[in-house]
């Protein structure tokens, strides 16, 4: 089955400066990669996803990254603000009868 | 839309009893996931249903571990002769396609 590793288990910025997880997956049919955030004491909740049919995708401050021939993506937080402080879990799933399988989770510490 | 919701949101168990774990996933959605996380294993996948039928459940330990969705609108995940090594936040979660909507978890406790 799909294994997703997590390779930062955690980072530590600056205010202002980017953040970069990455993340490797196994399983080549994997075509859909979601990133969620879990706040300290709250469960998670989606940021941002890409698909298999592009390798860049930007909303605001996040940016992933593809290279499906690495088996690799990647989330960048540009501009970081202390409320990125979290810790961010990357996914990977075939989205055909599949259950995303999640990295270990990378903790982020964005500080002023 | 109230979310996923997990019921308990805390649960302590002796060691040996049973625990039985709630979901109401949210209304509409056609594909219900059970999570553990654990600060050494991270976020585990246990089982998945789809139309309120098992689809993976590959994550469950064998022995102790099950799972059911009677109906659309919940899913159990019972475990029996609950061990230390039970304890661990249970998250349910939910969807159509793509995003995941996650309850707020059933911390549980084996003492």
């Amino acid at each position: 089955g799909e294994k997703v590793e997590q390779h930062e288990s955690t980072l530590s910025v600056r205010e202002g400066d980017s953040a970069v997880i990455n993340c490797t997956y196994t399983d080549t049919a994997s075509s859909y990669f979601p990133w969620y955030k879990q706040e300290a004491g709250k469960s998670l909740h989606f940021v941002i996803d890409i698909r298999s049919n592009v390798d860049r995708k930007q909303s605001q401050r996040l940016i992933v990254l593809l290279d499906k021939k690495a088996k690799r993506f990647s989330l960048h937080i540009t501009a970081t603000q202390p409320e990125d402080s979290a810790i961010y879990f990357c996914a990977a799933s075939n989205n055909n009868n599949n259950a995303p399988r999640f990295g270990a989770g990378t903790k982020l510490s964005v500080k002023p | 839309n109230a979310g996923v919701i997990q019921t308990p949101r805390h649960k302590v168990t002796g060691k040996g009893q049973e625990a039985t774990l709630w979901c109401e996933p949210i209304s509409g959605h056609s594909a219900v996931f059970w999570y553990r996380q654990t600060i050494v294993q991270g976020l585990e996948f246990l089982t998945y249903f789809r139309n309120q039928a098992p689809i993976d459940d590959s994550g469950m330990p064998k022995e102790r571990f099950s799972a059911q969705m009677p109906n659309q609108s919940h899913s159990t995940l019972k475990i029996q002769s609950t061990q230390p090594q039970d304890s661990a936040v249970y998250l349910c979660a939910s969807s159509t396609t793509g995003e995941v909507f996650f309850g707020k978890g059933t911390r549980l406790t084996v003492v």
